[in-house]
C-alpha cells in the first residue's frame, strides 16, 4: 500500500519568513495530493490540493509543488503570520478510489 | 449548511467495555471515512464507505473494531472490549462524490475517547 512520509515534524519560523514542508509517497499510482491545516483543538481543513497533471499550484501565500518522478510534493507558505501556526498534514490518494494516506504532520510555529 | 457532526464529543470508558461513536455526514455526501488520531500523531485511516458499495475495511486495526453506515447516511464506529491503546481522537469525514473531482473531505469535530 501507499506510504506517506512528512518532514519536518516541527518547524519554527519568524513572522514574515517562508516555511516549507515536504512529503514523499511510495505508490506511483497516487495522483491526488491535498494539504490540511489543523489548528489546536479544531478539525483538519483543506487548504490546497494538487493533481498529478500539474506541477505547481498557488493560492495567495500558499503554494504546492509536485515532482512525480521523484514522488515528492511540498507545501510552501510565504510571508508567514502568527495565524499560520498549526499542524499541517499532507496526504496522497488515488483519485478514483479516494482512499487517503496521511503524513504524520508538521507542527508549524510562527513567532511574532 | 450544517457540517459533519460527531457524538459524543468526549467519551471516557473502562477497559473492556464496548463503545459506539456516531457520525452524521453532510447531507448528499456519498463518501464517509473514519480516522484515528493519537496524541501528536497523524491521521490513521480506519474505514471508508462509498455509496452502496462494500466498505473498505483495510485500516481497521483489529476485529474489535467495526463500522456500519445505515441508509447511506449516518455511520457508527463500534469498538468492543476497549483497550487503553484505543485512546485517541476518532475523526469522521465525508466528501461529495469521489472520482468526479469533488474529493475534498470535510471533517467532523472528532470524538475524544479515553479508556481507563
Amino acid at each position: 500500500g501507499e506510504n506517506v512520509e512528512q518532514h519536518p515534524s516541527t518547524l519554527s519560523v519568524q513572522e514574515g519568513d517562508s516555511a516549507v514542508i515536504k512529503c514523499t509517497y511510495s505508490d506511483s499510482a497516487s495522483n491526488y495530493f491535498p494539504w490540511y491545516k489543523q489548528e489546536l483543538g479544531k478539525r483538519p481543513q483543506l487548504i490546497i490540493d494538487i493533481r498529478s497533471n500539474v506541477g505547481e499550484k498557488k493560492d495567495q501565500r500558499i503554494a504546492v509543488t509536485l515532482n512525480k518522478t521523484a514522488k515528492h510534493f511540498s507545501l510552501h507558505i510565504t510571508e508567514t503570520q502568527p495565524e499560520d501556526s498549526a499542524v499541517y498534514f499532507c496526504a496522497a490518494s488515488l483519485y478514483n478510489f479516494n482512499k487517503f494516506y496521511f503524513g504524520s504532520g508538521t507542527k508549524l510555529n510562527v513567532k511574532p | 449548511g450544517a457540517g459533519v457532526s460527531q457524538s459524543p464529543s468526549n467519551k471516557v470508558t473502562e477497559k473492556g467495555k464496548d463503545v459506539e461513536l456516531r457520525c452524521d455526514p453532510i447531507s448528499g455526501h456519498t463518501a464517509l471515512y473514519w480516522y484515528r488520531q493519537s496524541l501528536g500523531q497523524g491521521l490513521e485511516f480506519l474505514i471508508y464507505f462509498q455509496g452502496n458499495s462494500a466498505p473498505d475495511k483495510s485500516g481497521l486495526p483489529s476485529d474489535r473494531f467495526s463500522a456500519e453506515r445505515t441508509g447511506g447516511s449516518v455511520s457508527t464506529l463500534t469498538i468492543q472490549r476497549t483497550q487503553q491503546e484505543d485512546s485517541a481522537v476518532y475523526l469522521c469525514a465525508s466528501s461529495f462524490a469521489p472520482g468526479t473531482g469533488w474529493n475534498e473531505q470535510f471533517f467532523g469535530p472528532g470524538t475524544r475517547l479515553t479508556v481507563l
